[in-house]
């Protein structure tokens, strides 16, 4: 049971270029959310998914698109990263039963 | 709108001693309020949580938080602090009243704890 798993964990790019995160969960959760932590600001909700289908904007969504694969990937792209997308980005999946939320490791993403 | 602050930056606390880190929130309903836990380069981890009941809550590696309603907080505590509990703690809200599950975090509070 691996849990929650993010790819890449480190990234580098050039302002303008594009990419892809990913994020699978194999607990069977029906919620998936991306957050990015920067220094002094906690986590920001980016997108959500409550379920298989749908996808839900958040805190701080300009600039990225979600795409709810299937149950178990929940993807992030950034179609023209900026300086300011440099940050720190996790994902999580929630039981429902017991509302809590399990966390992958992160994405360092760094963009010049 | 929910909101979480976390007043203190970094906390420091002698190894034995007892430590708290300060958490308040405010929301328009009925809080879901949670501790979680981020070590060095890792994701967050569940520490507990209060949902309804006693507002005294017991969670993991000996943390226990205490709910207080008429001051909107929710202060997590240790009787008797480790080195090994050095990390970045969040604290986190989620309205219970609302039909949005997500999570909204306070900025997080370093605790450091010395030998």
């Amino acid at each position: 049971n691996a849990g929650v798993t993010q790819t890449p964990k480190f990234q580098v790019l050039k302002t303008g270029q594009s990419m892809t995160l990913q994020c699978a969960q194999d607990m069977n959760h029906n919620s998936m959310y991306w957050y990015r932590q920067d220094p002094g600001m906690g986590l920001r909700l980016i997108y959500y998914s409550a379920s298989e289908g749908t996808t839900d904007k958040g805190e701080v969504p300009n600039g990225y698109n979600v795409s709810r694969l299937n149950k178990r990937e929940f993807s992030l792209r950034l179609e023209s990263a900026a300086p300011s997308q440099t940050s720190v980005y996790f994902c999580a999946s929630r039981r429902t039963s017991v509302d809590e939320q399990f966390f992958g490791p992160g994405t360092r993403l760094t963009v010049l | 709108a929910q909101s979480v602050a976390q007043p203190e930056d970094q906390v420091n606390v002698a190894e034995g001693n007892p430590l708290t880190v300060k958490c308040t929130y405010s929301v328009s309903g009925n809080p879901y309020l949670f501790w979680y836990v981020q070590y060095p380069n890792r994701g967050l981890q569940f520490l507990l949580k209060y949902i309804t009941g006693d507002n005294l809550v017991k969670g993991s590696y000996g943390f226990e938080a205490e709910f207080n309603k008429s001051q909107t907080s929710f202060h997590l505590k240790k009787p008797s602090a480790l080195v090994s509990d050095s990390a970045l703690y969040f604290c986190a809200v989620r309205d219970k009243d609302m039909g949005r599950r997500a999570l909204t975090f306070g900025s997080g509070t370093r605790l450091q704890v010395q030998p």
